[in-house]
């Protein structure tokens, strides 16, 4: 079960700003970097942004990420159709039964 | 190019067993962590496991703990999940995955299905 809450959807037309939420906690985001994953349809997920603000090599720019306190968002502004897909936030937890790592409940972006 | 390619997905009875291997390339793979992701038909990413670089160091997920075991071969380059008592709600594509600097995973496999059924 996912410890990191985020939006089911979210949407937006071409060349909007679409912003996803990602909530957790004290013992995951509070205390660890978040990363974001990309899932287009029938593909292995795609890092995305790493250390709660950093792209990737060959990642747009459009494609942007915070963190502040136990919460995280990514921001894609100029939303294009090949932004359809769905995106995971996730970090390391600090369980008190050990490390595990938790992945967001993800959401699905549609472009209209 | 880094790749990671999986195999020994298939059809498996509740209760049976099926080993999942990972094969790695164009990368140094003695020096990183990997870690296995799965992913149910229509649903979220779960984190299975979790192996360092050495393979001295081992997380589960509590949902597979006691059931699964996580295993590498530096000399192989290969890392493998051993899957015992096998239930229906294990069914899932398997992923494995590199982390890189202890927190995020920069590569992924193209994944393989595992289908628990009778």
């Amino acid at each position: 079960q996912s410890v990191l809450t985020q939006p089911p959807s979210a949407s937006g037309t071409p060349g909007q700003r679409v912003t996803i939420s990602c909530s957790g906690s004290s013992s995951n985001i509070g205390s660890n970097t978040v990363n974001w994953y990309q899932q287009l349809p029938g593909t292995a997920p795609k890092l995305l942004i790493y250390s709660n603000n950093q792209r990737p090599s060959g990642v747009p720019d459009r494609f942007s990420g915070s963190k502040s306190g136990t919460s995280a968002s990514l921001a894609i502004s100029g939303l294009q159709s090949e932004d359809e897909a769905d995106y995971y936030c996730a970090a390391w937890d600090d369980s008190l039964n050990g490390p595990r790592h938790v992945f967001g409940t993800g959401t699905k972006v549609t472009v209209l | 190019e880094v790749q990671l390619v999986e195999s020994g997905g298939g059809l498996v009875q509740p209760g049976g067993s099926l080993r999942l291997s990972c094969a790695a390339s164009g990368f140094t793979f003695s020096s990183y962590e990997m870690n296995w992701v799965r992913q149910a038909p229509g649903k979220g990413l779960e984190w299975v496991s979790y192996i360092s670089s050495s393979g001295s160091t081992i997380y589960y997920a509590d949902s597979v703990k006691g059931r699964f075991t996580i295993s590498r071969d530096n000399a192989k380059n290969s890392l493998y999940l051993q899957m015992n008592s096998l239930r229906a709600e294990d069914t899932a594509v398997y992923y494995c995955a590199r982390e890189d600097d202890g927190s995020y995973y920069d590569y992924w496999g193209q994944g393989t299905l595992v289908t628990v059924s009778s």
